[in-house]
């Protein structure tokens, strides 16, 4: 069985720019969520969607959004790039039962110059 | 407020000794869920362990154990004979589920564990 996938796996903006992240949930799982990772603030959550729907938002700006597909594929985008935004970007997935395993991908590493 | 609390933040042992790392979560839900991850350098946060608030049985898995306390909100985590290989971060997580919210982890900051030869 596949794991999550996300792509791309490093990439380098410049500030200013946009950026999108894709994922790719384990099949059959329809909750993603997507996580931040910096050394200084930890692994913070960003938001969470389910069949196509935004469930829960984390304390982040508007610059940060996302969507899923009915595939429940989920693409993350930011813009108007900061420095601080570089980061390791995670993202989750999970079958719809609470308390089932939440699995993530192998992340995407983004360096905002 | 944080809601995971990993007071180590680096622990460093021997191979083959026993590693413990804790976690003090906190919550008002009565039915939510506990995990441990491993993060390894290249980034993946690799699932080992999950337990639901309604059983306080501990287990062991492998070389893993855990004991999860209810009245102390507690979830610690035992590497047992540690290897070099299990030289990464640990994170502890917390899921909610009284709000709707069980798709979303609240992490601690997690442990650094390093394990020499």
């Amino acid at each position: 069985k596949a794991g999550v996938t996300q792509t791309p796996r490093y990439l380098i903006k410049t500030r200013g720019q946009q950026v999108t992240l894709s994922c790719s949930p384990i099949s059959g799982h329809r909750s993603v969520s997507w996580y931040q990772q910096t050394p200084g603030q930890g692994l913070q959550f960003l938001f969470e969607y389910f069949s196509e729907t935004q469930r829960n938002k984390g304390n982040f700006p508007g610059r940060f959004s996302g969507r899923q597909f009915s595939n429940s594929r989920s693409e993350m985008n930011v813009s108007t790039l900061e420095l601080g935004d570089s980061a390791l970007y995670l993202c989750a997935s999970s079958p719809e039962i609470p308390g089932n395993t939440i699995y993530f991908g192998e992340g995407s590493w983004l360096t905002v110059v | 407020a944080q809601k995971v609390t990993q007071a180590q933040t680096e622990i460093s042992v021997v191979e083959k000794e026993d590693v413990t790392l804790d976690c003090v979560y906190e919550t008002r839900d009565t039915t939510y869920y506990l995990f441990w991850y491993k993060q390894p350098p290249s980034g993946e946060l690799v699932f080992l362990i999950r337990r639901n608030s309604f059983d306080e049985q501990n287990e062991i898995s492998g070389r893993y154990s855990w004991n999860f306390q209810k009245s102390t909100s507690s979830f610690n985590f035992t590497i047992t004979a540690s290897q070099v290989v299990d030289s990464a971060v640990y994170f502890c997580a917390l899921s909610e589920t009284e709000t709707d919210s069980w798709g979303k982890l609240q992490f601690g900051a997690g442990t650094q564990v390093v394990v020499t030869p």
